[in-house]
C-alpha cells in the first residue's frame, strides 16, 4: 500500500552540485507533479506530467528539469543547486489532469543547499 | 496571477468546539476545490473536496462552496487535539488544468484541551 514513494528523504548539497530526486507511484495514475514548499507558504507547482511522455512547466520551473521515465516514475533534477532551492519537495500523482480526481502526495524530500 | 488566500492564523479553538477555516480565490473559472491537512513535518493529506455550490459533509468535516463570492470554507465539528495541523486550501481551474493546483499558504489550527 505504498502510494507515492520519494527518495531520498533528506539531502544536503553544496552550491553548484547536481542531484536527481526520484518519485514513483503504484496507483496506475496518469498524471504526476512536483511541488516545493517553503516555510509559511503553500505548495508551488514546479513541473507536471499530464501523461507518460509529456511534461509541462508549472509556476516555478527555473533551475529544474524533469523526466517522465515511464508511467510510474517522474524525476526532478537540479543541475546546479543554489541556496534558494533549499526547500521541501513533494511529488504527487492523480488519475489524470482532465478530471476532478484529487492528488495524492509522497512523504517529501527535505533538501538543504549550503 | 491566480491567487488563493487563507488566514495564516494560528486559529485556536477549545476541544469540542467548531473550527471554521476560510479560503478565497481570485480565478472565477475555478472548478475544483480541495482541503488538505498537513501535520508538522509530514506531507499533505486530502480530507475533503467539493465541486458544486453548497455544503458537502463527511463525518465531522463540512466543506462549503460559494462560487459567486469566490469563497470556500471548511468546518470541523467537535474539534479534537488531533485536528491540530495546518490546513491547506487548493483550487484548480478545470478543463485541461484540473491538475494545476494553486495552494493557499495554509491556516494553522490549534485545538487545546
Amino acid at each position: 500500500n505504498a502510494g507515492v514513494t520519494q527518495t531520498p528523504k533528506f539531502q544536503v548539497l553544496k552550491t553548484g552540485q547536481s542531484m536527481t530526486l526520484q518519485c514513483a507511484q503504484d496507483m496506475n495514475h496518469n498524471s504526476m507533479y512536483w511541488y516545493r514548499q517553503d516555510p509559511g507558504m503553500g505548495l508551488r507547482l514546479i513541473y507536471y506530467s499530464a501523461s507518460e511522455g509529456t511534461t509541462d512547466k508549472g509556476e516555478v520551473p527555473n533551475g529544474y528539469n524533469v523526466s517522465r521515465l515511464n508511467k510510474r516514475e517522474f524525476s526532478l533534477r537540479l543541475e546546479s543547486a543554489a541556496p534558494s532551492q533549499t526547500s521541501v519537495y513533494f511529488c504527487a500523482s492523480s488519475e489524470r489532469t482532465t478530471t476532478n480526481q484529487p492528488q495524492h502526495f509522497g512523504d517529501g524530500t527535505r533538501l538543504s543547499i549550503l | 496571477q491566480k491567487e488563493v488566500e487563507q488566514n495564516s492564523g494560528p486559529l485556536s479553538v477549545p476541544e469540542g468546539a467548531i473550527a471554521s477555516l476560510n479560503c478565497t480565490y481570485s480565478d472565477r473559472g475555478s472548478q475544483s476545490f480541495f482541503w488538505y491537512r498537513q501535520y508538522s513535518g509530514k506531507s499533505p493529506e486530502l480530507i475533503m473536496f467539493i465541486y458544486s455550490n453548497g455544503d458537502k459533509e463527511d463525518g465531522r468535516f463540512t466543506a462549503q462552496l460559494n462560487k459567486a463570492s469566490q469563497y470556500v470554507s471548511l468546518l470541523i465539528r467537535d474539534s479534537q487535539p488531533s485536528d491540530s495541523a495546518t490546513y491547506l486550501c487548493a483550487v484548480s481551474a478545470g478543463g485541461t488544468s484540473y491538475g494545476k493546483l494553486t495552494f493557499g499558504q495554509g491556516t494553522i489550527l490549534t485545538v487545546h484541551p
